[in-house]
């Protein structure tokens, strides 16, 4: 089945820096690679997806990219602002209709 | 608009008793349905999924038990409970088909076991 690895488990941040989370996956037959904001207490939030057919997808502040020959991919948040300051999942399918989770980041805004 | 729910909310439960989770899902026709489990400050660890009525996956062999008995409903059960059955239990529900489409998660059940 699919394995995902997620990097760093902590990340702290300068108010107005960038931030970048990184998933590795296994399974090549993965094809749909959503991310996931919790916060604490809360349900885990889709903020932005991607699909094996783009290398690249952009909404505002945040983007993700995808490196299929390297099975791994990455979210990244410019501007960061205290309200980013949350655990960030990523997450990969595997093929089916399963998504297999990482162990997730903790990403911590400095003001 | 589809809408996910579950209750109750949070639930104390002493070791050894019954365990009845429910989820819905509004707006939506044949979804497939997820059950994961949180253990405090730890990953999203799925538990089971159905792709249809009465069609149950089982993910990780434990003493919970699931069921689909209507198209939008979502049972997560068990007999007797365990501590280690602690936990923020979040339901799920996405499209049919493909394994391409969003999943969306229910408020979740916060279970404590005495």
């Amino acid at each position: 089945g699919e394995n995902v690895e997620q990097h760093p488990s902590t990340l702290s941040v300068q108010e107005g820096d960038s931030a970048v989370i990184k998933c590795t996956y296994s399974d090549s037959a993965s094809n749909y690679f959503p991310w996931y904001k919790q916060e604490l207490g809360k349900r885990p939030q889709l903020i932005i997806d991607i699909r094996s057919n783009v290398g690249e997808k952009k909404d505002q502040r945040i983007a993700v990219t995808l490196n299929k020959t390297a099975k791994h991919f990455s979210l990244h948040i410019t501007e960061t602002q205290p309200e980013d300051s949350a655990v960030y999942f990523c997450a990969a399918n595997g093929g089916n209709e399963k998504l297999t989770f990482g162990t997730g980041t903790r990403l911590t805004i400095i003001p | 608009s589809q809408t996910i729910h579950q209750w109750p909310a949070t639930l104390v439960q002493p070791v050894g008793s019954p365990l009845s989770l429910e989820c819905t899902v509004e707006g939506t026709s044949n979804p497939n349905l997820y059950w994961y489990r949180q253990a405090a400050g730890r990953g999203l660890q799925l538990l089971f999924y159905s792709v249809g009525i009465g069609q149950i996956s089982s993910e990780v062999p434990q003493n919970l038990s699931a069921s689909r008995p209507q198209d939008r409903q979502f049972i997560l059960s068990s007999k007797k409970l365990l501590l280690s059955d602690s936990g923020f239990y979040l339901c799920a529900w996405s499209r049919i088909g493909g394994g391409t489409d969003t999943q969306y998660f229910g408020p979740g059940t916060r279970l404590t076991v005495l």
